[in-house]
């Protein structure tokens, strides 16, 4: 299957600073990509949804302020958490897909942010 | 709005026994279900899907799903277990747009 990798894969950081992390499809160009948010013994919850060149599109209660995604590439997302608090502290996990909803999501191994 | 009940948290098998995970699922109309798995350091990965057609749909490394309208389930299957396939279990529904909706989870224990 196509491959998705995540940079970082773990980053502690203080509070009140921000944390970007990147996603990036290995082998393949992703038109749409998507934020999850998973806490410990807890579902993925979807963040937002990026395509290439447009705006994501948030979920309700996910401040778009704090958590800035940018999908310049087919090929990399980025998620910039601003501000970042402890109770921002959560596994961040993205994936990728290529075209259509009927389309496979390939994910990344996710990032680890501890908020100090 | 869609929902995705897996209602054991941790299951425990014996290596080569048999093996189901129980899933069920809401939403109005037909929905795409999936089945993925979690390792330690590992992205998700997609197990099976079903999008239409026959309800018993093959996966990988073994593992099949029954989709059953009647009884809003779509629960995984494995005939014997190996101690690699412990792992965290996700089912998910997805509506046909770009939302997947998850449930919380069922962690695969195995006894040697």
């Amino acid at each position: 299957g196509a491959v998705v990798s995540q940079h970082p894969s773990r980053v502690i950081c203080k509070s009140g600073t921000s944390v970007k992390i990147e996603c990036r499809s290995l082998d393949f160009q992703a038109t749409t990509m998507f934020w999850y948010r998973q806490f410990p013994k807890q579902s993925l919850m979807l963040m937002a949804t990026s395509n290439e060149g447009s705006k994501a599109t948030y979920e309700q209660g996910v401040e778009k302020d704090k958590f800035l995604i940018n999908h310049a590439s087919l090929t990399l997302s980025t998620l910039t958490v601003t501000s970042a608090h402890p109770e921002d502290s959560s596994f961040y996990i993205c994936s990728a897909r290529y075209g259509g909803a009927n389309n496979e999501q390939f994910f990344g191994p996710g990032t680890r942010l501890t908020v100090l | 709005a869609q929902s995705v009940t897996q209602p054991d948290i941790h299951i425990t098998v014996s290596e080569g026994a048999s093996l189901e995970l129980r899933c069920n699922y809401s939403y109005g109309a037909t929905p795409y279900l999936f089945w993925y798995v979690q390792s330690p350091g590992q992205g998700l990965q997609l197990l099976l899907k079903y999008f239409s057609g026959d309800t018993l749909v093959q996966g990988i490394k073994g593992f099949e799903a029954e989709f059953k309208r009647s009884q809003s389930s779509f629960n995984l299957r494995k005939p014997s277990v190996h101690w690699s396939d412990a792992a965290e279990y996700f089912c998910a529904v997805g509506a046909g747009d770009d939302k997947i909706i998850f449930g919380k989870g069922t962690r695969l224990h195995i006894l040697p």
